[in-house]
């Protein structure tokens, strides 16, 4: 079936350095993804979304880049602190979300 | 805080115990979704609302699972029989209608059966 996965369980950053998950899906006819983030013992957090007629798209610290031709998304955190250390899921919007297993983020201080 | 309230925040049951947890949505919210999280994994879809119907079903969601929504506002899941299997986190989060509306998460349930 189709899915939303993630390249590596576990990203240690050093503070203040910058940050990048990765995300590939498998379905090309994806539009619409959303990156969360999930701290311990909270629920999934929203922190970017970007659709597919965008290849980049920027917040507050964060960027996430979509490559369409390799089904492949990115979620560059810059500058990074204490409190961006959480567990890091992309989703596929439909009429629900279908979320990747998740990246650990740990920020060394 | 985003709005979305779950009750009880932990659980434990022994096997075979029925259990019935609460969602408590954004007011305004019609839809409202039912998701299950292993350790490790991303969240799963269970179930939605929208309004007091139930739109659609996962397969995840056996016989032994029951979610209502009785008068469009907070909703219930109930899980019979409880497995060891069934030890997860249960969230439920709630948006608009219409896709691509922002679901916004509660904190969970985290249920642990013994």
């Amino acid at each position: 079936g189709e899915s939303v996965g993630l390249h590596l369980p576990t990203l240690s950053v050093q503070e203040g350095d910058n940050s990048i998950i990765n995300c590939a899906y498998s379905n090309s006819a994806s539009d619409y993804f959303i990156w969360y983030k999930q701290e311990s013992g909270k629920g999934p957090q929203f922190i970017i979304d970007i659709r597919s007629n965008m290849d980049k798209r920027q917040g507050q610290r964060v960027t996430v880049l979509l490559n369409k031709t390799v089904k492949h998304l990115s979620l560059q955190i810059a500058a990074t602190q204490p409190g961006d250390s959480a567990v890091y899921f992309c989703a596929e919007i439909g009429e629900k979300l279908t979320f990747g297993t998740g990246t650990r983020l740990t920020i060394i201080p | 805080d985003t709005g979305v309230s779950q009750d009880p925040r932990h659980k434990i049951t022994k096997r075979g115990q029925n259990v019935t947890f609460r969602c408590d949505p954004i007011s305004e919210h019609n839809r409202l979704y039912w998701y299950r999280q292993t350790l490790g994994q991303g969240p799963e879809f269970l179930t939605y609302f929208q309004n007091e119907a139930q739109l659609e079903k996962s397969r995840l969601l056996s016989d032994r699972f029951s979610a209502e929504r009785p008068k469009g506002s907070f909703s219930t899941l109930e899980i019979q029989r409880t497995e060891q299997g069934d030890s997860a986190m249960y969230l439920c989060a709630s948006s608009l209608s219409g896709r691509g509306n922002e679901q916004f998460f509660g904190p969970g349930t985290r249920l642990t059966v013994l």
